[in-house]
């Protein structure tokens, strides 16, 4: 079955970076976009960005630009998503889900989400 | 890429029927078929119940569907059961971006 596993919780301090894993099973990794979406503590979603396995090709939502790198292992179907210049409002739980056929447009029609991986930031 | 508009709360008997809006703008909801929808419970990762506005993926109950009309997309849950009480989120493709809505928390009285 479609399966997305990401990496483990993360604490870091204000001013760092994190970077997040998320490994892919159950169908073949270059052909579909992958997303990352985040919640903050009891708020809502919000779409960061997403990339094309097959291309490496990414796009982010504006307020990330500059701050997010989206990569990826296809060696290993593992994809990556590196916050840097971390505060206290990046706290949150940071998920991978799995978009649209690659040869299709980027939406966040996700259909497949990772456990998600929880982020906090505090000195 | 301002975040969709969604009522914050929406509530309904067991039974009944509710629906939950979401409003965007000529460049999201309005310029593009891609709509989704996704049910959330505490804790738990986001579930996809409708994509490209109206269709259910494989094992989605019939009771949820979706529609669009100008720039607003609705969520409509036929026969409130109690498990439907979760936050729902909209979702919208945007030049080359995507978006989501501010998130409806659904009560069943």
């Amino acid at each position: 079955q479609v399966q997305l596993v990401q990496s483990g919780a993360e604490v870091r301090k204000p001013g760092a970076s994190v970077k997040v894993s998320c490994k892919a099973s159950g169908y073949t990794f270059n052909d579909y976009y992958l997303h990352w979406v985040r919640q903050a503590p009891g708020e809502g979603l919000e779409w960061m960005g997403w990339i094309n396995p097959n291309s490496g090709g990414t796009n982010s939502a504006y307020k990330f630009e500059g701050r997010v790198t989206m990569t990826r292992d296809t060696s290993i179907r593992t994809a990556y998503m590196e916050l840097r210049r971390l505060t206290s409002d990046d706290t949150a739980v940071y998920y991978c889900a799995r978009g649209p056929r690659e040869i299709m447009i980027p939406a966040p029609t996700l259909g497949t989400w990772g456990h998600g991986t929880l982020v906090t930031v505090s000195s | 890429q301002s975040a969709l508009t969604q009522p914050a709360s929406v509530s309904g008997s067991p039974g009944q029927s509710i629906t939950i809006s979401c409003t965007g703008t000529s460049s999201d909801i309005g310029d593009y078929d891609s709509v989704s929808w996704y049910q959330q419970h505490p804790g738990k990762a986001p579930k996809l119940l409708i994509f490209d506005v109206s269709n259910r993926p494989s094992g989605v109950s019939n009771r949820f569907s979706g529609s669009k009309a100008g720039n607003t997309a609705s969520l409509t849950i036929s026969g409130l059961q109690a498990e439907d009480g979760a936050e729902y989120y909209c979702s919208s493709y945007t030049n080359s971006r995507g978006v989501f809505g501010t998130g409806t928390k659904v009560t069943v009285l």
